[in-house]
Formats: structure tokens, C-alpha cells, sequence
């Protein structure tokens, strides 16, 4: 157990449809990073959020936000969804929020979206 | 733009034989490389990472890498592979130093295979 919760763990929905991605990071971390791992685009970085602030964007669609919350737990909103959207999406979090590229991420086990 | 080159998709090794994953990165400044393992259905586990200091750097499960600054590399070495070591390894660079974020840019991975 890495410390860093994720759930659901499995979802299936239908195109068109919105979900919500809870991630619960490990004590006393205050960065949640989401990426996205699908077959054809690997590890893609998603988004950061350091104590409830932005602090990063990468290759998020428009139809995708997320949020961190007071308590630090994160949620990524995925809507309007398609076919390919489907992916494991992970959260990682880390203590080191900004200045430095020494920096450790832990990761959650990932939630595994099917869009059918 | 930073970038992780992970030029070998799959790899299949014997019980017993030595292992050795190849990763080159680009970027301006000083590295923080990491190599981190996802075994089927799990999520990133550290493996080991190099900040500074010493180019040859220890991790978990008898691995190790060595930076080499000349060659922008950082390959991942066993001296004796275990069928518990069959998964998939990503090498990622740590971006953003000094900037806003810092987040890991992920290679595409290596998927191992061992064979008995």
C-alpha cells in the first residue's frame, strides 16, 4: 500500500457520460499530480494541484477539471465522454510542491475508466 | 523540452540472466532521473532515483542505474533477474526545476519479460 488512495478502482460507463476520480493523497503531502496511461499515449501528465492551488496543466482536455479540496484530497471530472477516454488514470502525490525537480512521487493503484 | 527515450518496447530475459534497460533524456540542466516498475493491474512503484552525487545509484530489488552525463543516459541494471521481475519500467526525468512545478516526464516503457 503505497499511501495513496484511489477510487473507484474499476468504472464502465457509456459515451457522453461524466464520472468523478477521487484521489486521497499520503499524509502530510500537499501535491497531487493526475496523469493518464493509455496504450497509444502512455504516461501523460494531466494536471498539479499543490495545497489547493493549480500549479500545472498538461495535456488536459477542456472536458476534463479537476480540484483539490481543503482537506487535500483531489477529484478529476472527466465529461462529454468518448471511446477514447478510456485509460487507467493515476494520482500521485509528493511533498516537494515547486523549485525543484528532486522531488518524489508516490502513486496511487489507478482507476481504470472503460467507455463503451 | 525535456523528454525520457526508452528505445526498447519489449525485452525478454532468461531466469537468471543479467538485465540491462536503456534510457536517455533530454534536458537543459541537471537531471533528477527516476526508474520506477508497474507490475500488471498495480500502480508506479520506485525503483531508485539520482539526484546528485554519485553516478551509480542502489534501489529496491537488487536494481541499479548509473547516470552518465556524456551519453544522457541512465540505464537500469540487474546482475541476476528474478521471474518476480517481470513488469513494465519507466524512466522519467523530473521537469520544471526552479519553475512552478515539478512534475515527472515519463518514457514510454520497457516491458520485461522473463523466461524459466
Amino acid at each position: 500500500d503505497s499511501g495513496v488512495t484511489q477510487t473507484p478502482k474499476h468504472l464502465i460507463t457509456a459515451t457522453g457520460q461524466r464520472v468523478t476520480l477521487r484521489c486521497s493523497p499520503r499524509s502530510g503531502d500537499l501535491s497531487v499530480y493526475w496523469y493518464q496511461q493509455s496504450l497509444d499515449q502512455g504516461l501523460q501528465f494531466l494536471i498539479q494541484y499543490y495545497n489547493g492551488e493549480e500549479r500545472a496543466k498538461g495535456n488536459i482536455l477542456e472536458r476534463f477539471s479537476a480540484q483539490q479540496f481543503p482537506d487535500l484530497h483531489s477529484e478529476l471530472n472527466l465529461s462529454s465522454l468518448e471511446l477514447g477516454d478510456s485509460a487507467l488514470y493515476f494520482c500521485a502525490s509528493s511533498v516537494v510542491a515547486v523549485g525543484s525537480g528532486a522531488n518524489v512521487l508516490t502513486f496511487g493503484a489507478g482507476s481504470r475508466l472503460t467507455v463503451l | 523540452a525535456q523528454s525520457v527515450t526508452q528505445p526498447d518496447i519489449h525485452i525478454t530475459v532468461s531466469e537468471g540472466a543479467s538485465l540491462e534497460l536503456r534510457c536517455n533524456y533530454s534536458y537543459g540542466a541537471t537531471p533528477y532521473l527516476f526508474w520506477y516498475v508497474q507490475s500488471p493491474g498495480q500502480g508506479l512503484q520506485l525503483l531508485l532515483k539520482y539526484f546528485s552525487g554519485d553516478t551509480l545509484v542502489q534501489g529496491i530489488k537488487g536494481f541499479e542505474a548509473e547516470f552518465k552525463r556524456s551519453q544522457s543516459s541512465f540505464n537500469l541494471r540487474k546482475p541476476s533477474v528474478h521471474w518476480s521481475d517481470a513488469a513494465e519500467y519507466f524512466c522519467a526525468v523530473g521537469a520544471g526545476y526552479g519553475g512552478a512545478t515539478n512534475k515527472l516526464i515519463f518514457g514510454t516503457g520497457t516491458l520485461l519479460a522473463v523466461q524459466p
